[in-house]
């Protein structure tokens, strides 16, 4: 089956500092979508972005479907921002389930 | 976005008995659900895939018989562990999408402990 790596596994940041989180995965997709998972365990849907850019506030993603990566910015980080990052996929068309990658834990320090 | 909501948020259970986790779709249909577990600090694993009106479809390796899957009606598919042990303690999170090759929505999960 298709396989997704995300990097980096853990990122440490300051209060106020940009980072980059990558997906790549390794065949073909329709369907690419980002998470952030909170304390609670609640998965929060931050991008459906199979291609293009989008941006939503401080964050955006880019999707390059061609070379099959996906790369998500978060800016000026607050501490709201902790928490796991996930990347999750699609293929084939039709109602199919998504695969993860096995996320970035983020934590932003005050 | 779509509204999936899930229940109960969290639930302790003795070893051997059953519980029944229900996932539904607040204000749109599913015919499809999908049933995701995951184990602290690891990533979300599909389990099953839940058809309105047919057997459920398991991943390799998932017990049919003990996680039976449930989906009687359009905005309800129910997850029930049988006979719990305290290696089924996990994070239980379900799926949906308004429409295939949309965004997909997810429950707010749920938090299996068993003693």
């Amino acid at each position: 089956g298709i396989q997704v790596e995300q990097s980096p596994p853990d990122l440490i940041l300051q209060e106020g500092a940009n980072s980059t989180l990558r997906c790549n995965f390794s065949d073909s997709v329709n369907n690419l979508q980002w998470f952030h998972q909170n304390p609670w365990g609640q998965l929060i849907n931050l991008f459906y972005i199979p291609s293009g850019t989008k941006q939503n506030g401080r964050l955006s993603a880019t999707t390059v479907a061609t070379e099959r990566y996906s790369l998500l910015y978060i800016s000026s980080s607050q501490t709201t921002d902790s928490g796991v990052y996930f990347c999750a996929v699609g293929q084939n068309s039709g109602n199919t389930p998504l695969v993860f990658g096995k996320g970035t834990r983020l934590s932003v320090i005050a | 976005g779509a509204v999936v909501s899930q229940h109960p948020s969290r639930v302790i259970c003795k070893s051997g008995t059953s519980v029944k986790i229900e996932c539904r779709s607040l204000d749109f249909q599913a015919t499809t659900m999908f049933w995701y577990r995951q184990f602290p600090k690891q990533s979300l694993m599909l389990m099953a895939t839940s058809n309105e009106g047919s057997k459920a479809t398991y991943e390799q390796g998932v017990e049919k018989d003990k996680f039976l899957i449930n989906h009687a009606s359009l905005t309800l598919s129910t997850l029930t562990v049988t006979s719990a042990h305290p290696e089924d303690s996990s994070f239980y999170i379900c799926s949906a999408r308004l429409q295939a090759n949309t965004e997909a929505f997810f429950g707010q999960g749920t938090r299996l402990t068993v003693v």
